[in-house]
C-alpha cells in the first residue's frame, strides 16, 4: 500500500486567515483526493487532484475557497481560505494505489 | 445515484463478543466494496475489500463478504477486544474514478 503523511497534523486558527496542508506519499500516483470529515460525521469529498490538470471540485467546494496544488506525482497541497468556524474538521487526502484509496492520517483544524 | 447504509450506532459490546455491522449498498453496476476503520484521533485505515460476488475480504480477524443477491456487505468478527473501538466506515466505488460512495459510519464500543 502507499504510505501518506501529513502537514500539519493539527493547528488553531483565527478566523480570516489561511492555512495550507501538505500531503506526500511515498510512490508516484496520479489521483489524489482531499476529504473534509466535520465532527462525529462520514467523509465528504472536496476535490479531485490529478497531476498536469486542474483539480475538479464536488458540489458545494469552490476553488477560490479551497485552492488546490498538484505538482508533481507525490505531492498536493490543500488551501482553506478565509477561515470560519465552520472549516473547523478533520481534512485528509488520499491516494487511489491498485484499485484502492489509502489515506493520510489528517489535519485537525479548529478555527476560532 | 449509488448509496451505502449502516446500522447506526454506537454499538456497544462486551469483550469477546461476536460483532456484526450491517451494511447494504445501492448501486447500478458491480462496485468494489471496502471497510475503512478510523481509531480515534487518527486517520482512516483499509480494513478488507472485495471486488465481486462472493468474495470475501479478511484481516485482523475481520471478514465481511460481497454478497450480490442481498446487496449486503456485513462486517464480523468472532471476539472482539477492547482495541478494536473505533469508528466503522463501509464504502462503495464503482466508477473509473475510483470515487467512494461512503456509510454515515457506525461508532464501536467493546467494553472490558
Amino acid at each position: 500500500s502507499a504510505v501518506i503523511s501529513q502537514k500539519p497534523s493539527r493547528d488553531i486558527c483565527q478566523r480570516g486567515t489561511s492555512l495550507t496542508i501538505q500531503c506526500q506519499v511515498d510512490s508516484q500516483v496520479t489521483m489524489m483526493f482531499w476529504y473534509r470529515q466535520q465532527p462525529g460525521q462520514s467523509l465528504t469529498l472536496i476535490a479531485t487532484a490529478n497531476q498536469g490538470s486542474e483539480a475538479t471540485y464536488e458540489s458545494g467546494f469552490v476553488i477560490d475557497k479551497f485552492p488546490i496544488s498538484r505538482p508533481n506525482l507525490t505531492f498536493s497541497t490543500l488551501t482553506v481560505s478565509n477561515m470560519s468556524p465552520e472549516d473547523s474538521s478533520i481534512y485528509l487526502c488520499s491516494v487511489e494505489w491498485e484499485e484502492t484509496q489509502y489515506f493520510g492520517p489528517g489535519t485537525r483544524l479548529l478555527v476560532l | 445515484g449509488d448509496s451505502v447504509t449502516q446500522m447506526e450506532g454506537p454499538v456497544t459490546l462486551s469483550e469477546e463478543a461476536f460483532l456484526t455491522i450491517n451494511c447494504t449498498y445501492t448501486a447500478t453496476g458491480y462496485p468494489s466494496l471496502f471497510w475503512y476503520v478510523q481509531y480515534p484521533g487518527e486517520g482512516l485505515q483499509l480494513l478488507l475489500k472485495a471486488t465481486k460476488a462472493d468474495d470475501k475480504g479478511s484481516n485482523k480477524g475481520f471478514e465481511a463478504t460481497y454478497r450480490k443477491e442481498t446487496t449486503s456487505f456485513h462486517l464480523e468478527k468472532g471476539s472482539v477486544q477492547v482495541s478494536d473501538s473505533a469508528v466503522y466506515f463501509c464504502a462503495l466505488s464503482e466508477d473509473s474514478n475510483y470515487q467512494l460512495i461512503w456509510g454515515a459510519g457506525t461508532k464501536l464500543i467493546i467494553k472490558p
